[in-house]
């Protein structure tokens, strides 16, 4: 099956600070890929929606100045924490879907844990 | 807005024994598609089993079933010959024909007793 990378699989940084998450899709190319939070015990919760050369899609609550979504190529999307705080602890996970309307599966990333101290 | 609902938070199973999963879904389209997804303790997210809501026949991969009632938007799981490492995060998905985004019920904890 494709696979999808996640990097970094675990950071820890400083309240106040920002940091970035890649999601790279290794052997194929993806138009789309997706951004879900985790916390421990419960289920993925869609964040945004991030299309290749254009603006990510956030769903309903999710602020958009606070989590940034580039997806600047087709194997490749990030997402920025701004300003990290201690809520923001969670669990991140990227997933893409492979190109084409037939396509149904989508393939995950590792996930990163983010610790905000 | 589609639903999935997981009602029980968590299930256990006897080794070798054979366990379901319930999840119930709404929606009013016609065309979508249903998956399960496990996510053992290394939280990373694999497709269990899929079923395209046009197909009549229920899917099935291995030890692993499913019930596809399309009338009563029922969509369980059944593990057969339960194995250690069947031990996990079991979530049910949807996903609508037209519209790319997964729809994940709460989940439900899995343990199997050696």
């Amino acid at each position: 099956g494709a696979v999808v990378s996640q990097h970094p699989s675990r950071v820890i940084c400083k309240s106040g600070t920002s940091v970035k998450i890649e999601c790279r899709s290794l052997d194929f190319q993806a138009t789309t890929m997706f951004w879900y939070r985790q916390f421990p015990k419960q289920s993925l919760m869609l964040m945004a929606t991030s299309n290749e050369g254009s603006k990510a899609t956030y769903e309903q609550g999710v602020e958009k100045d606070k989590f940034l979504i580039n997806h600047a190529s087709l194997t490749l999307s990030t997402l920025t924490v701004t300003s990290a705080h201690p809520e923001d602890s969670s669990f991140y996970i990227c997933s893409a879907r492979l190109p084409g309307a037939a396509s149904l599966e989508a393939f995950f990333g590792q996930g990163t844990r983010l610790t905000v101290v | 807005a589609q639903t999935v609902t997981q009602s029980q938070p968590e299930m256990s199973v006897q080794e070798a024994e054979t366990v379901t999963l319930s999840c119930t879904y709404d929606t009013s389209e016609s065309d979508y598609y249903l998956f399960w997804y496990k996510q053992p303790p290394s939280r990373q997210m694999i497709l269990v089993i899929r079923q395209e809501a046009y197909k009549q026949q229920n899917a099935t991969e291995n030890r692993f079933s499913v019930n596809f009632q399309k009338a009563a938007k029922s969509f369980s799981l059944k593990i057969s010959d339960s194995q250690l490492g069947d031990a996990a995060m079991y979530f049910c998905a949807y996903r609508g024909g037209a519209n790319s985004k997964l729809t994940f019920g709460k989940g439900i904890t899995l343990s199997v007793r050696p």
